[in-house]
């Protein structure tokens, strides 16, 4: 069956450090991936898009890789400050069916 | 400003009583769709909208109507609500033409009692 999985368990890291964040996928062709960010009652806001012929992304403290081969995403705040802590979707664009399916989403937690 | 509205914010209703909640985009994007986030099953999208007249399911289409009659417009309607439709709903849209980043409103809060 086809799965997207991010990390349930909270990331907690110190300020200032290097946030790292995953997202596996298995039985999906992605044409892009996709990265948003989601605060506590509020609607998803998107940050990174990848395609699948790109290995990186980046914008400004933001880094995203993907790799095909792991099925596998992963997206980097550097220099992490607690305004960086949220939840992080990880989202497919399927080039099997055009829909786009998300991940659970990881929350981050950056301490002072 | 570029935005995606949805109203209501927050709904209180009854098991049955048909509700709905509007979504609007001043973006001019050609894609809309309708998604419910459950703790532990993440977003899942409900149905979205290609176009004008032009409307598919998506993964959790049961218990769900939608309408494209402007591309401005794309309300989700609960013709029978039951509680088990109690979640948090998101609409987004995205620009089409290439380009694949979606917007999403704010959210409605729809408690089914």
């Amino acid at each position: 069956s086809q799965k997207i999985e991010q990390n349930s368990e909270a990331l907690n890291i110190q300020e200032g450090k290097t946030a790292t964040l995953t997202c596996n996928y298995t039985n999906y062709s992605p044409a892009y991936l996709q990265w948003y960010r989601q605060d506590p009652g509020r609607g998803p806001v998107f940050l990174l898009l990848i395609r699948e012929n790109e290995k990186e992304k980046r914008k400004e403290r933001l880094k995203v890789t993907f790799d095909t081969t792991l099925k596998q995403s992963l997206f980097h705040i550097t220099a992490s400050q607690p305004a960086d802590s949220a939840t992080y979707l990880c989202a497919l664009l399927s080039s099997n069916t055009g829909k786009l399916i998300f991940g659970q989403g990881t929350t981050l937690q950056v301490k002072p | 400003e570029a935005q995606v509205t949805q109203n209501p914010r927050y709904l209180i209703t009854v098991t049955g009583k048909k509700l709905t909640v509007t979504c609007s985009q001043n973006m001019n994007h050609e894609y809309m769709s309708w998604y419910r986030q459950d703790p532990g099953l993440g977003l899942r999208q409900i149905y979205y909208s290609m176009n004008v007249e032009v409307t598919d399911k998506g993964d959790v289409p049961e218990g769900y109507k939608v309408s494209r009659k402007e591309k401005r417009n794309f309300p989700l309607i609960l013709e029978s609500p039951s509680p088990n439709q109690t979640s948090l709903y998101f609409c987004a849209s995205r620009p089409g033409q290439g380009r694949y980043e979606q917007y999403f409103g704010p959210g409605t809060r729809l408690t089914v009692t």
